[in-house]
Parts: structure tokens; sequence; C-alpha cells
């Protein structure tokens, strides 16, 4: 089987642009969780869905991020416009269901210079 | 609200001996999982152990196994005989199983690093 596939791997732009991170989720599985590991701040918790909808937000850092799940598999982050204190590795991880073990994808390093 | 606290910011050990990584973690739930994660200097981070809450047995896998003292709100990982490859940061997690839609959090980490 799969595992959590991310994209793209590595991302360089300039700020104010907008990043756009996709996720695909392990087949069967029904939480989405998204990441963000830097140095200074350690693993934060971005967001994580439950079935398709939002659970708990509040680890966004702000309006300039967003993020979506079209459907059961597929997850989007957004950032616009992105900033240079953005830049960081962003993970994805699925998980089959609540107390279950998250499997994390292999990440997208974002630079923003 | 959950809470883990990972109190090694790091760790020596030398190859072949077994040493443990502490975690302490805090929560409301009476049903939740306890997990070990490790991310070697490439940066992923690998799945090595659960728990469950309800399990009376501590969970092995291979070389690793979770020392669950329900009372005391410990998860310690323990490695057997450990190889250079070992070396990496260990992350302590829970994640809830019944509020909170399973709302998962993660301890600070401990980097080991195995001696030759």
């Amino acid at each position: 089987d799969a595992g959590v596939i991310q994209s793209p791997r590595h991302e360089v732009t300039e700020m104010g642009q907008e990043v756009t991170l996709r996720c695909k989720l392990i087949s069967g599985h029904n939480s989405l969780f998204w990441y963000r590991q830097t140095m200074m701040r350690g693993l934060e918790l971005l967001i994580y869905f439950n079935n398709n909808v939002p659970i708990d937000d509040s680890g966004m850092p702000e309006d300039r991020f967003s993020a979506k799940m079209p459907n059961a598999s597929f997850s989007t982050l957004k950032i616009q416009p992105s900033e240079p204190r953005d830049s960081a590795v962003y993970f994805c991880a699925s998980s089959l269901d609540r107390g279950k073990p998250q499997f994390f994808g292999p990440g997208t390093r974002l630079t923003v210079l | 609200a959950q809470k883990i606290t990972q109190t090694q910011p790091g760790m020596f050990v030398q190859e072949k001996e077994a040493v443990t990584l502490d975690c302490t973690y805090d929560t409301s739930d009476q049903s939740y999982g306890l997990f070990w994660y490790k991310q070697p200097s490439s940066g992923e981070m690998i799945f090595l152990i659960y728990q469950g809450s309800y399990d009376e047995q501590n969970a092995t896998e291979g070389r690793y196994s979770l020392n669950f003292q329900k009372a005391r709100k410990s998860a310690n990982l323990v490695i057997s005989a450990s190889q250079l490859g070992d070396s990496a940061m260990y992350f302590c997690a829970m994640r809830d199983g019944s509020t909170n839609a399973g709302k998962s959090t993660f301890g600070d980490g401990t980097t080991l690093t195995v001696k030759p």
C-alpha cells in the first residue's frame, strides 16, 4: 500500500506568491492532519480534519493560511501571500480512526525568499 | 487539555546498550492512544509503536517496547540493543479516542545519540 503522498517535496518561492501544498491520504483513512516543523518552534499542529470536516484550525497561524479537503482522500494547504517566516517543513499525516496512530508523508520543504 | 512532556532534550547511549526515553502525558479522556515516532536527520517521521489506553500488556515492536504506567501517566520508550542507526529525534505523542474527534498532541522530542 502506498503511504501518504505529498507534493511538491521542495518549493522555493518569493515573498508574496501563493503556495499550494498537496496531500493524498492513505486509502481508508478518515483523519487528516497538517503540521509545520521549524527549528525554532518544533512540530506544530496547524489543522486537522475528521471525515472531511475541519475539527480544529486553532493552529493555523493567520488568515493567509487555508486548508481544504475537497474529497475523502485529498487535501490542500494554501498560503497566500507567502512570507519568509513561513519557511518550514510542512507535513501531512493521516490516520484510520480516533486514538489510532498517524502516518506521516515525507514532507514539503518550503523556502520563501 | 492534552499535554505531552518529554523532559530529556538529549540522551546518549553506548552501542548495544538499552536506553529509556521518558514521556509523561495528561488528558481528561478515558480512551486514548500513545505513540512514539522517530525522526532521523533525513527528516521523515517514522511511526514506531502504539499503546492503547485500555491495553493491559505493554506494546512491543522488535527492539522497541513501551513501558506504559497508566496510574503515573507515563509512556516511556525502551530501545534495546541500540544501534548507530537509532541516532535520531524521538517524539512521544497521544491522540484522544473519544472526545475532540481524535485531537493529537506531540511532545518536544528527545535527541538520541548512539555512541560506537
